[in-house]
């Protein structure tokens, strides 16, 4: 399964909204309902970590200015208000079968 | 919480195998999956493969042939093994857990080593 990330770089101003897309070559999308996609993000100079997974689930600690829209092989990563924090590169990666495969990741950066 | 640190020589010669280990604290590595993940210098990321804390394995078939992922629950930590390494394997290597539903995610990592194969 082929993950597609579009823009791979984004200049963002805090305080506004900001969008990354994904797609996938093939649905995410499973019997039971749910889609099988998870977000990443690594921050510069730290490891990646989860921040969203089984669609649109935030992982612990993940505030609620992200949320994910988008369902089968289209997805689109939100964030409401960019803070300082929010700096990194975003990574969406597929949980649909093995191998699991990642998107070319978005880099995301104060303007 | 559960804490994982690779460790390992950063520096391997072409032709041979790379060794990594994956210590868990803070955690068992009973009940969980674990897989590693790599990222080249300045790209992206590239799942390797995982291991069940029972010893079950699932490799990307790209690395089938090379790669051993083993879990050693007695000194609760998991390894990888690649051989016949070439410059192409040069990467930061990170040990992951799977949490336990949904999808099944990365929900802790290490802080990565960098393993650089060159003569």
């Amino acid at each position: 399964i082929v993950m597609t990330q579009s823009p791979l770089s984004l200049p963002v101003t805090p305080g506004e909204p900001a969008s990354i897309s994904c797609r996938s070559s093939q649905s995410l999308l499973k019997s039971d309902g749910y889609n099988y996609l998870d977000w990443y993000i690594q921050k510069p100079g730290q490891s990646p970590q989860l921040l969203i997974f089984l669609g649109s689930n935030r992982a612990s600690g993940v505030p609620d200015r992200f949320s994910v829209s988008g369902s089968g092989t289209d997805f689109t990563l939100k964030i409401s208000r960019v803070e300082a924090e929010d700096v990194g590169v975003y990574y969406c990666m597929h949980a649909l079968q093995d191998p699991r495969t990642f998107g070319q990741g978005t880099k995301v950066e104060i303007k | 919480q559960v804490q994982l640190q690779e460790s390992g020589p950063g520096l391997v010669k072409p032709s041979e195998t790379l060794s990594l280990t994956c210590t868990v604290s803070g955690g068992s590595i009973s009940g969980y999956y674990w897989s590693w993940i790599r990222q080249p210098p300045g790209k992206g990321l590239e799942w390797i493969g995982y291991v069940h804390f029972s010893g079950s394995t699932k490799y990307h078939p790209s690395l089938e042939g090379r790669v051993t992922i083993s879990a050693h629950m007695s000194t609760n930590q998991f390894s990888l093994k690649l051989s016949s390494v070439t410059a192409a394997d040069t990467a930061v290597y990170y040990c992951t857990r799977h949490y336990n539903w949904g999808t099944y995610p990365l929900d802790s990592w290490g802080q990565g080593a960098l393993v650089t194969v060159s003569s």
